[in-house]
This record gives structure tokens, sequence and C-alpha cells, in this order.
């Protein structure tokens, strides 16, 4: 089975602090994507990755950046958190060339920002 | 440009009722995936299944099914005979690309009274 797994299930910072939000996934998949997910506005993706050291800006960027070093772990960083991104934060990965079927999802982080 | 919309924002429904979840999608591509995915109360989606743009045939498992309409654009869920359990929050989701790269809609919070 895939797994992904994301490195806090709750997450509280306060205003400014720098933020990283780890993501790692067993199934050797070439693509990684972050999402936020906000109430009525369902999941929005922030940034994807296909490959190692490649990274794709989705449909929110701001106030984001991420790192992709190694093929399993995708990484979220916050550079100043706002409060604006208080959120649920979910990872995802999936592979285009081993006829998967979908995107594969963690359990999410629930970031509060004080 | 591409579109997933689900209008029904939240429904209740009594145990053993049959309910239909409503996606309607715009693309301008003729070929295109969907999804449906759930999202229970422990936040991590659960995949349900995937559909290509080729394929309008209903797709039936056990209490789900699916009505796929290419002539209303149009991609509906019907869960038959309700359980407590199927209360979540339920997502349509599109993939222009063919590599899963999707595009979901804001979802629909399902919540079956015992």
């Amino acid at each position: 089975d895939v797994k992904v797994t994301q490195s806090s299930r709750y997450l509280v910072k306060r205003t400014g602090e720098k933020v990283f939000l780890e993501c790692v996934q067993d199934m050797d998949h070439e693509n990684m994507f972050w999402y936020r997910q906000d109430p009525g506005l369902g999941l929005r993706l922030i940034y994807f990755s296909y490959d190692v050291k490649m990274k794709e800006k989705g449909d929110i960027p701001e106030g984001y950046s991420v790192s992709r070093e190694k093929k399993e772990r995708f990484s979220l960083i916050l550079e100043s958190a706002s409060t604006n991104q208080t959120s649920m934060y979910l990872c995802a990965s999936s592979s285009p060339f081993k006829n998967q079927e979908t995107q594969y999802f963690g359990p999410g982080t629930r970031l509060l920002v004080l | 440009a591409q579109k997933v919309t689900q209008a029904q924002t939240e429904i209740s429904v009594v145990e053993k009722e049959d309910v239909t979840l409503d996606c309607v999608y715009e693309t301008r591509d003729t070929t295109y995936y969907l999804f449906w995915y759930k999202q229970p109360p422990s936040g991590e989606l659960v995949f349900l299944i995937r559909r290509n743009s080729f394929d309008e045939q209903n797709e039936i498992s056990g209490r789900y099914s699916w009505n796929f309409q290419k002539s209303t654009s149009s991609f509906n869920f019907t869960i038959t005979a309700s359980q407590v359990v199927d209360s979540a929050v339920y997502f349509c989701a599109l993939d222009q690309t063919g590599a899963n790269n999707l595009f979901f809609g804001t979802g629909t919070r399902l919540t079956v009274i015992p």
C-alpha cells in the first residue's frame, strides 16, 4: 500500500516564525503535491514537483516555498508565518508512469498561526 | 480553463436513505479524468473512483454508484442505503493533463443521521 506521511498532525506557531512541513512517501512516486484546505474553498494547490529539485507553482504559491532534495521527501516552507496561513495542509504523491490510478494523500497537518 | 462545481455544500439524510452528490465540470480538453474522494473526520482523503472521458459507462461498487454524462458535463455520485460511516466530506476532482494533476471542487459535507 502507498504510504504518505506528514511530520505533524497539529502545529501551533507564532506570526513571523519560519515553519517547515515535511512529507515523505514510500512508493517511489515521481510527483508530489502540497495543498491547503479551507472551509468552503476545497483543496487548493500550493506547489508541486515532478522530480527531485524540480518545483512548479500551483494556484496559490504566495507566502510559500518548497524543497525537494530527495525523491521521497517534499517540504513546504512558510518563510514568515502569518495568521491567514492557518489551515489544513495536505501532501500527496502520484506516479504518471506506473499506471497508478490517482494521487495518494497523507493525513494532513492542521496549522494554527497565532 | 478548468472548473469543478459541487453546488451542494452540505447534505443531511437519515440512515438507509439514498443520496446523490452532484459534480459538474468544465474543461476544453477532450481527454480528461474525473475523480471522487472521501474525507472522513480523520482528515485523510480516500480515493473512490477514477473515470476517463472516453468511458461513459456507469460504475457500481457495492452501495456506491457513479453516473458520468458528458452531454451535461456531470459526474454524479450516489450512495444507496446510506450508513452513518458514510458521513464525510466528498470531493470531486478533474485532471486535464493525465498526469494526476488534480483540480478539486469545494466539497460536499454529507451527514447521515442514525
